[in-house]
């Protein structure tokens, strides 16, 4: 049973393009939730997702980003125009409705020039 | 609201020394606490974890309990290694949902 997959490992953007971050759960896993580590810091909780639904969207910056997670396919996180500020590592885990217990994938790390 | 503090680093420890990570909560009800790791370009691992005033979790010689009447859950080990060089994240959920993470303590084994 593969971990959690996420893809790219590392990204680089300009400041204004779009950063798309993808992240598959492991096989069975229905929840996704995606953070964000800046340097030296701890992880920051941002979304919470399920199928096709956005349970808590609260430490989601309002504007430029955004999240999803189709019936089909993996969960995927927007950021928009990005800027330097963006650069850090963006982690997803899951985990299945019964365990509990969230697993995670190696991160993708974002670095905004 | 819910929080989790740890003590800052980095600790550095030479090899088979004794290993305490202090690690504190604010928290309503009753959370379960979890102790991650994170080696260097990696994602988090689960370490151990307690669901449970009294509990202890322990995996890989580590260990750490869950003390409600000092809101605690202090990471040891009795005897580390150099492979044992990583952050470690301190976290508190409620139902499995959202993870409330401190801010990672570093950790530096030296030979």
């Amino acid at each position: 049973n593969a971990g959690v997959m996420q893809n790219p490992r590392h990204l680089v953007r300009r400041r204004g393009q779009e950063a798309r971050l993808r992240c598959s759960p492991m096989k069975g896993h229905s929840h996704v939730y995606w953070y964000r580590q800046l340097p030296e810091e701890g992880l920051k909780f941002m979304v919470y997702l399920q199928k096709e639904n956005i349970i808590d969207e609260s430490g989601m910056p309002k504007e430029r980003f955004s999240a999803e997670f189709p019936k089909e396919g993996p969960s995927i996180l927007r950021i928009q125009q990005v800027v330097r500020g963006d650069s850090a590592a963006y982690f997803c885990a899951s985990r299945n409705d019964r365990e509990g217990e969230a697993f995670f994938g190696q991160g993708t790390r974002l670095t905004v020039v | 609201g819910n929080s989790v503090t740890q003590m800052e680093g980095p600790v550095t420890l030479s090899e088979e020394a004794f290993l305490t990570i202090n690690c504190t909560y604010t928290a309503t009800g009753y959370p379960s606490l979890f102790w991650y790791v994170q080696y260097p370009g990696e994602g988090l691992q689960l370490l151990l974890k307690a669901t449970k005033a009294d509990d202890k979790g322990s995996n890989k010689g580590f260990e750490a309990t869950y003390r409600k009447e000092t809101t605690s859950f202090h990471l040891e080990k009795g005897s580390v290694q150099v492979s044992d060089s990583a952050v470690y994240f301190c976290a508190l959920a409620y139902s499995s949902y959202k993870l409330i993470f401190g801010s990672g303590t570093r950790l530096l084994v030296r030979p």
